[in-house]
């Protein structure tokens, strides 16, 4: 199994930046999928989970990113995605994308992929 | 929303010292709770997963136990290897809450 992020980058405050998640040797369609992000020398702190297609597709979100933020993915290419609006210096971390799975079974995570806003 | 608490934030122990770190969650009688490991500039690892579950591939001497609110991560006897930050991550309600971390380091 592979989670490959990408699309992180340099973005100034209040703009716009998608991430991307490709995943391989998962059983993407079902799997609920979750970002967590960890700013420079800081803790973990989960951004949010959509569940699968059957499950309802439904989204949750932090509290510091609802509303700004939209997690979405597409089965048939197997790819998560984070879209990140009006950005601050704080939303400034590396985003992993993760199965962040409760249960028994294996529980994934990708490589993790540099958010820097700034002016 | 519940918070968790995790203790202590760092310590330093000797090889074959038996180290304990705690989440302490803020309410709930049926938390599930799974601890990881992350290294620096890596991706984290889970360690525990339902409280007391090991993952698999994951020494013995990592165990995880529950006394009311108050989840416990127990290194039997600390290897060279296991030098990184541990975090909690409680799993059974929205927003997920990942503790604090507990930066552990070899003397």
């Amino acid at each position: 199994v592979q989670l490959v992020e990408s699309g992180g980058g340099f973005v100034k405050p209040r703009g716009s930046l998608r991430l991307s998640c490709a995943a391989s040797g998962l059983t993407f369609t079902n799997a609920w999928m979750s970002w967590v992000r960890q700013a420079p020398g800081k803790g973990l702190e989960w951004v949010g989970q959509i569940k699968s297609k059957t499950d309802g597709e439904t989204t949750d979100y932090a509290a510091p990113v609802k509303d700004r933020f939209t997690i979405s993915r597409d089965d048939s290419r197997k790819i998560l995605y984070l879209e990140m609006n009006s950005l601050r210096a704080d939303d400034t971390a590396v985003y992993y994308c993760t199965t962040l799975y409760g249960g028994p079974g294996d529980d994934y995570w990708g490589q993790g992929t540099l958010v820097t806003v700034s002016s | 929303d519940i918070q968790m608490t995790q203790s202590p934030s760092s310590l330093s122990a000797s090889v074959g010292d038996r180290v304990t770190i705690t989440c302490r969650a803020s309410q709930g009688n049926r938390n599930d709770l799974g601890w990881y490991q992350q290294k620096p500039g890596k991706a984290p690892k889970r360690l525990i997963y339902a409280t007391f579950n090991l993952q698999s591939g994951v020494p013995s001497r990592f165990s995880g136990s529950v006394s009311g609110t108050e989840f416990t991560l127990t290194i039997s006897s600390l290897q060279p290897e296991d030098c990184g930050t541990y975090y909690c991550l409680l799993y059974n309600d929205y927003p997920r809450t990942f503790g604090q971390g507990t930066k552990v380091e070899i003397k």
